[in-house]
Protein backbone atom coordinates (compact mmCIF):
# COMPACT_ATOMS: atom_id res chain seq x y z
CA UNK A 1 0.00 0.00 0.00
CA UNK A 2 3.13 2.10 0.15
CA UNK A 3 3.73 1.91 -3.14
CA UNK A 4 3.80 4.52 -6.15
CA UNK A 5 3.41 3.09 -9.53
CA UNK A 6 5.46 5.14 -11.93
CA UNK A 7 5.15 5.09 -15.68
CA UNK A 8 6.72 5.07 -18.30
CA UNK A 9 10.24 4.24 -17.95
CA UNK A 10 11.56 5.83 -20.35
CA UNK A 11 9.86 8.79 -22.90
CA UNK A 12 11.65 9.79 -26.33
CA UNK A 13 10.33 13.45 -27.62
CA UNK A 14 11.09 15.71 -29.58
CA UNK A 15 12.04 19.40 -28.99
CA UNK A 16 8.41 21.09 -28.36
CA UNK A 17 6.75 18.45 -27.57
CA UNK A 18 4.84 17.72 -24.32
CA UNK A 19 6.15 14.70 -22.46
CA UNK A 20 3.78 13.05 -19.64
CA UNK A 21 4.66 11.10 -17.00
CA UNK A 22 2.23 9.13 -14.94
CA UNK A 23 1.78 8.09 -11.13
CA UNK A 24 -0.55 6.06 -9.58
CA UNK A 25 -0.98 5.50 -5.90
CA UNK A 26 -2.98 3.00 -3.52
CA UNK A 27 -2.15 4.97 -0.06
CA UNK A 28 -5.47 7.42 0.56
CA UNK A 29 -3.19 9.02 3.98
CA UNK A 30 -0.99 10.42 1.44
CA UNK A 31 -1.75 13.80 0.94
CA UNK A 32 1.62 15.44 -0.65
CA UNK A 33 3.18 14.65 -4.13
CA UNK A 34 6.45 16.08 -5.19
CA UNK A 35 7.96 15.61 -8.30
CA UNK A 36 11.71 15.13 -8.49
CA UNK A 37 14.39 16.29 -11.55
CA UNK A 38 17.71 14.53 -11.67
CA UNK A 39 20.44 14.84 -14.12
CA UNK A 40 23.20 12.39 -14.08
CA UNK A 41 25.61 11.88 -11.58
CA UNK A 42 23.43 14.80 -9.62
CA UNK A 43 21.08 14.41 -6.64
CA UNK A 44 17.40 14.66 -7.30
CA UNK A 45 16.00 18.13 -6.77
CA UNK A 46 12.82 19.35 -6.16
CA UNK A 47 10.94 20.35 -9.27
CA UNK A 48 7.28 21.26 -8.44
CA UNK A 49 4.63 19.52 -5.26
CA UNK A 50 0.71 19.52 -4.79
CA UNK A 51 -1.45 18.93 -2.16
CA UNK A 52 -4.75 17.28 -2.59
CA UNK A 53 -6.82 20.26 -2.01
CA UNK A 54 -6.04 21.10 -5.85
CA UNK A 55 -6.38 19.60 -9.30
CA UNK A 56 -3.58 21.30 -11.16
CA UNK A 57 -0.70 23.40 -10.14
CA UNK A 58 1.78 25.03 -12.44
CA UNK A 59 5.46 25.80 -12.43
CA UNK A 60 6.48 27.94 -15.60
CA UNK A 61 6.36 24.70 -18.13
CA UNK A 62 5.94 21.99 -15.77
CA UNK A 63 2.11 21.22 -14.74
CA UNK A 64 1.23 18.45 -12.18
CA UNK A 65 -2.30 17.23 -12.59
CA UNK A 66 -4.04 15.35 -9.57
CA UNK A 67 -7.21 13.08 -10.03
CA UNK A 68 -7.90 12.38 -6.22
CA UNK A 69 -10.67 9.85 -6.82
CA UNK A 70 -8.46 7.91 -9.47
CA UNK A 71 -5.22 8.25 -7.19
CA UNK A 72 -3.69 9.28 -9.67
CA UNK A 73 -1.35 12.45 -10.51
CA UNK A 74 0.77 13.38 -13.45
CA UNK A 75 3.65 15.84 -14.85
CA UNK A 76 3.32 17.16 -17.90
CA UNK A 77 6.25 19.58 -19.61
CA UNK A 78 5.33 22.10 -21.86
CA UNK A 79 7.45 23.00 -24.63
CA UNK A 80 10.14 20.28 -23.53
CA UNK A 81 13.36 21.51 -24.37
CA UNK A 82 16.86 19.27 -24.60
CA UNK A 83 18.36 20.48 -21.63
CA UNK A 84 15.09 18.67 -19.91
CA UNK A 85 16.31 15.68 -20.89
CA UNK A 86 16.71 14.29 -17.22
CA UNK A 87 15.77 11.09 -15.01
CA UNK A 88 12.04 12.39 -13.17
CA UNK A 89 10.69 10.72 -9.80
CA UNK A 90 7.43 11.59 -8.79
CA UNK A 91 6.64 10.94 -4.64
CA UNK A 92 4.09 10.72 -1.82
CA UNK A 93 4.15 11.30 1.42
CA UNK A 94 1.96 12.14 4.42
CA UNK A 95 1.63 14.94 6.33
CA UNK A 96 3.84 14.75 10.00
CA UNK A 97 5.68 11.97 9.20
CA UNK A 98 8.89 12.61 7.32
CA UNK A 99 9.17 9.56 4.89
CA UNK A 100 8.28 9.90 1.11
CA UNK A 101 7.59 6.92 -1.04
CA UNK A 102 9.19 7.33 -4.33
CA UNK A 103 8.14 5.90 -7.96
CA UNK A 104 10.54 4.18 -9.98
CA UNK A 105 11.90 6.97 -12.05
CA UNK A 106 11.16 8.51 -15.64
CA UNK A 107 14.15 8.44 -17.82
CA UNK A 108 13.17 11.72 -20.06
CA UNK A 109 15.37 12.80 -23.67
CA UNK A 110 14.29 15.15 -25.43
CA UNK A 111 15.85 15.47 -29.10
CA UNK A 112 16.26 18.64 -30.92
CA UNK B 1 19.84 29.45 3.15
CA UNK B 2 20.92 25.48 4.29
CA UNK B 3 22.72 23.29 2.14
CA UNK B 4 24.10 19.68 2.21
CA UNK B 5 27.67 18.45 1.65
CA UNK B 6 28.09 14.37 1.15
CA UNK B 7 31.73 12.97 1.05
CA UNK B 8 33.42 11.62 -1.05
CA UNK B 9 31.86 11.92 -4.35
CA UNK B 10 33.49 8.97 -5.64
CA UNK B 11 34.92 5.91 -4.32
CA UNK B 12 36.53 2.17 -5.49
CA UNK B 13 36.41 0.11 -2.49
CA UNK B 14 37.61 -3.91 -2.63
CA UNK B 15 35.47 -6.40 -1.45
CA UNK B 16 35.77 -7.13 2.72
CA UNK B 17 36.54 -3.16 2.84
CA UNK B 18 35.08 -1.27 5.45
CA UNK B 19 33.34 1.91 4.22
CA UNK B 20 32.47 5.79 5.43
CA UNK B 21 30.13 8.00 3.78
CA UNK B 22 29.61 11.11 5.77
CA UNK B 23 26.87 14.05 5.37
CA UNK B 24 26.69 17.25 7.17
CA UNK B 25 23.96 20.23 6.75
CA UNK B 26 24.37 23.77 7.21
CA UNK B 27 21.98 26.35 7.83
CA UNK B 28 19.05 24.79 9.97
CA UNK B 29 18.79 22.83 13.01
CA UNK B 30 17.41 19.45 14.26
CA UNK B 31 16.36 17.74 10.36
CA UNK B 32 15.44 14.79 9.73
CA UNK B 33 18.43 12.74 7.95
CA UNK B 34 18.12 10.42 5.43
CA UNK B 35 20.40 7.86 3.23
CA UNK B 36 19.04 6.68 0.19
CA UNK B 37 20.76 4.16 -2.18
CA UNK B 38 20.27 4.26 -6.12
CA UNK B 39 21.55 1.27 -7.85
CA UNK B 40 21.85 1.85 -11.71
CA UNK B 41 19.19 3.03 -13.83
CA UNK B 42 16.87 2.07 -10.79
CA UNK B 43 14.58 4.38 -8.24
CA UNK B 44 15.27 5.81 -5.08
CA UNK B 45 15.53 3.05 -2.33
CA UNK B 46 15.43 4.01 1.67
CA UNK B 47 18.24 2.77 3.45
CA UNK B 48 18.15 5.07 7.09
CA UNK B 49 16.40 8.07 8.19
CA UNK B 50 16.83 9.99 11.69
CA UNK B 51 15.09 12.15 13.62
CA UNK B 52 17.66 13.30 15.82
CA UNK B 53 21.26 12.41 17.74
CA UNK B 54 21.72 9.08 18.05
CA UNK B 55 18.27 8.02 16.65
CA UNK B 56 18.79 5.63 13.73
CA UNK B 57 15.59 3.83 11.74
CA UNK B 58 16.60 1.24 9.09
CA UNK B 59 14.39 0.29 6.06
CA UNK B 60 16.03 -2.71 4.46
CA UNK B 61 18.10 -5.34 6.34
CA UNK B 62 21.92 -5.04 5.01
CA UNK B 63 25.22 -5.13 5.42
CA UNK B 64 25.34 -1.01 6.32
CA UNK B 65 24.73 0.75 9.00
CA UNK B 66 24.58 4.69 10.13
CA UNK B 67 24.91 7.11 12.79
CA UNK B 68 24.22 10.19 13.68
CA UNK B 69 26.90 11.52 16.37
CA UNK B 70 25.86 15.38 15.78
CA UNK B 71 22.72 17.18 14.89
CA UNK B 72 23.60 18.17 11.60
CA UNK B 73 25.99 15.18 10.88
CA UNK B 74 25.01 11.65 9.41
CA UNK B 75 27.44 8.69 8.82
CA UNK B 76 26.89 5.46 6.40
CA UNK B 77 29.12 2.85 7.32
CA UNK B 78 29.84 -1.04 6.49
CA UNK B 79 32.35 -3.26 7.97
CA UNK B 80 32.63 -5.36 5.26
CA UNK B 81 31.26 -4.49 1.58
CA UNK B 82 29.82 -6.52 -0.39
CA UNK B 83 29.62 -6.31 -4.88
CA UNK B 84 25.83 -6.42 -4.07
CA UNK B 85 27.00 -3.05 -2.54
CA UNK B 86 27.63 -0.74 -5.43
CA UNK B 87 26.04 1.79 -6.56
CA UNK B 88 25.06 5.61 -5.77
CA UNK B 89 24.43 6.46 -2.20
CA UNK B 90 22.17 9.96 -1.48
CA UNK B 91 22.25 12.14 1.94
CA UNK B 92 18.87 14.36 2.00
CA UNK B 93 17.51 15.93 5.06
CA UNK B 94 14.09 17.81 5.46
CA UNK B 95 12.84 20.17 8.24
CA UNK B 96 11.37 19.00 11.18
CA UNK B 97 8.59 21.20 11.11
CA UNK B 98 7.55 21.89 7.38
CA UNK B 99 6.55 18.18 5.98
CA UNK B 100 7.66 16.28 3.61
CA UNK B 101 9.94 18.34 1.13
CA UNK B 102 13.08 16.18 0.97
CA UNK B 103 16.40 18.09 -0.07
CA UNK B 104 19.39 15.48 -1.61
CA UNK B 105 22.58 16.06 -1.74
CA UNK B 106 25.12 15.45 -4.77
CA UNK B 107 25.35 11.93 -3.96
CA UNK B 108 28.26 9.08 -3.71
CA UNK B 109 29.03 7.11 -6.20
CA UNK B 110 30.47 3.34 -4.90
CA UNK B 111 31.87 0.60 -6.97
CA UNK B 112 33.11 -2.42 -4.97
CA UNK B 113 35.15 -4.57 -6.60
Amino acid sequence: QQQVKQSPQSLIVQKGGIPIINCAYENTAFDYFPWYQQFPGKGPALLIAIRPDVSEKKEGRFTISFNKSAKQFSLHIMDSQPGDSATYFCAAGTGGYQKVTFGTGTKLQVIP
Amino acid sequence: SQTIHQWPATLVQPVGSPLSLECTVEGTSNPNLYWYRQAAGRGLQLLFYSVGIGQISSEVPQNLSASRPQDRQFILSSKKLLLSDSGFYLCAWSQESSGNTIYFGEGSWLTVV
